[in-house]
């Protein structure tokens, strides 16, 4: 059966140190793999999209990983913030599936200042 | 802000009965998608649209139909509610099919009593 898992766990990390969130699917070839923010009660906030072609993806302090072999995305951010704390959500877009997002059920991340 | 609108924000509803959901996408945006989220099911794709033509369907029950307008604002439709009908509903734009940031508004909550 088709699959995305995130970190079925929360993580609390302390601030100043490197959060790293992964998403694993199966079943599944994503044309592209995206990493988004969700807030409580608010909608998601798109933040990286990463190609099948491409290994790697930065954008200031958040870093993503796409390994198509291992069917595995890495999410880093680096010297976390409190306000980093949310909920991280990968999405995959599927080839030949019009653009419509399959999402992970997310990752809670706590910094602790 | 996304540039997406939702509206009504919050909806208390009673069992058997209908509500639509409007969404007025992001100026220049074609396609629109609609999702559900619940506490236990995550954010679950329903239906998307692209300049008035349905393009690909998820787990939409049929009780639940949409459709979009000439002048790209969608509507979501849900008749006969029932309690596990409760949920969030997003709905979200983006320019083209695939490969894309899509935007998403802040939701309208749904309550069936």
């Amino acid at each position: 059966s088709q699959k995305i898992e995130q970190n079925s766990e929360a993580l609390n990390i302390q601030e100043g140190k490197t959060a790293t969130l992964t998403c694993n699917y199966t079943n599944y070839s994503p044309a592209y793999l995206q990493w988004y923010r969700q807030d409580p009660g608010r909608g998601p906030v798109f933040l990286l999209l990463i190609r099948e072609n491409e290994k790697e993806k930065r954008k200031e302090r958040l870093k993503v990983t796409f390994d198509t072999t291992l069917k595995q995305s890495l999410f880093h951010i680096t010297a976390s913030q409190p306000a980093d704390s949310a909920t991280y959500l990968c999405a995959l877009d599927i080839h030949n599936q019009g653009g419509k997002l399959i999402f992970g059920q997310g990752t809670e991340l706590s910094v602790k200042p | 802000d996304s540039g997406v609108t939702q509206t009504p924000k919050h909806l208390i509803t009673a069992t058997g009965q209908r509500v639509t959901l409007r969404c007025s996408p992001r100026s220049g945006d074609l396609s629109v998608y609609w999702y559900q989220q619940s506490l236990d099911q995550g954010l679950q794709f329903l239906i998307q649209y692209y300049n008035g033509e349905e393009r690909a369907k998820g787990n939409i029950l049929e009780r639940f139909s949409a459709q979009q307008f000439p002048d790209l604002h969608s509507e979501l439709n849900l008749s006969s509610l029932e309690l596990g009908d409760s949920a969030l509903y997003f709905c979200a734009s983006s320019v083209r099919q695939g490969g894309n940031t899509i935007y998403f508004g802040e939701g309208s909550w749904l309550t069936v009593v």
